[in-house]
């Protein structure tokens, strides 16, 4: 899969709009966009992924950039309880390794 | 809504013990996989199984095995458990092993290695 690049880490305060950044330059024509969060001592958290087209789900909205370089994950208000890391991976259509993590962005939200 | 349950939460070993990590999902998936993670770090792929019937080694398969003992379950071993096995592990599930699918994980087991 190819590689994601990712800031360490991200601040936000509360009820603000958080733009997480990810590039992935030498993404392929068949590379989905994944995106999971891991709160505290919980597991991975499924939140958003797409193609080419941007998407919205109850959780975030994932916009693309037009040449697919780059994406952002964006959460429209951050609350307390979207503190978590942010992990950005690319997935092959029918690619069948396995879904490999970086070590993604922590984001701190502050009241 | 149960997803992916892993058994047990927490668990302390002495080095040379055995013993084995219960994960199973009520979502039908096809897919599972076993992940380690370190503190302050990413997960890293142990074990994973496609299907029923069939495992593959992942990134960081020594001193583990596996088990995927029925479409609902995937079991990790660890025959002689060594300090370098701490760790949280998690167990994961998905419709099919391919990326247009999403990944939904356990808890997590924490596991300390003495």
């Amino acid at each position: 899969d190819a590689k994601t690049t990712q800031p360490n880490s991200m601040e936000s305060n509360e009820e603000e709009p958080v733009h997480l950044p990810c590039n992935h330059s030498t993404i392929s024509g068949t590379d989905y966009i994944h995106w999971y969060r891991q709160l505290p001592s919980q597991g991975p958290e499924y939140v958003i992924h797409g193609l080419t087209s941007n998407v919205n789900n109850r959780m975030a909205s994932l916009a693309i950039a037009e040449d697919r370089k780059s994406s952002t994950l964006i959460l429209h208000r951050a609350t307390l309880r979207d503190a978590a890391v942010y992990y950005c991976i690319l997935r092959a259509v029918y690619n069948t390794d396995k879904l490999i993590f970086g070590t993604g962005t922590r984001l701190q939200v502050f009241p | 809504n149960a997803g992916v349950t892993q058994t047990p939460k927490f668990q302390v070993l002495k080095t040379g013990q055995s013993m084995t990590l219960q994960c199973a999902q009520d979502m039908n998936h096809n897919s599972m996989y076993w992940y380690r993670q370190d503190p302050g770090m990413g997960l890293r792929l142990i074990y994973y199984s496609a299907s029923e019937g069939t495992t593959d080694k992942g990134e960081v398969p020594n001193g583990y095995n596996v088990s995927r003992l029925n479409k609902r379950e995937f079991s990790l071993r660890l025959e002689s458990a060594a300090p370098s096995q701490t760790s949280v592990y998690f167990c994961a599930s998905s419709e099919r092993d391919a990326g247009i699918y999403g990944y939904t994980f356990g808890s997590g087991t924490r596991l300390t290695v003495v």
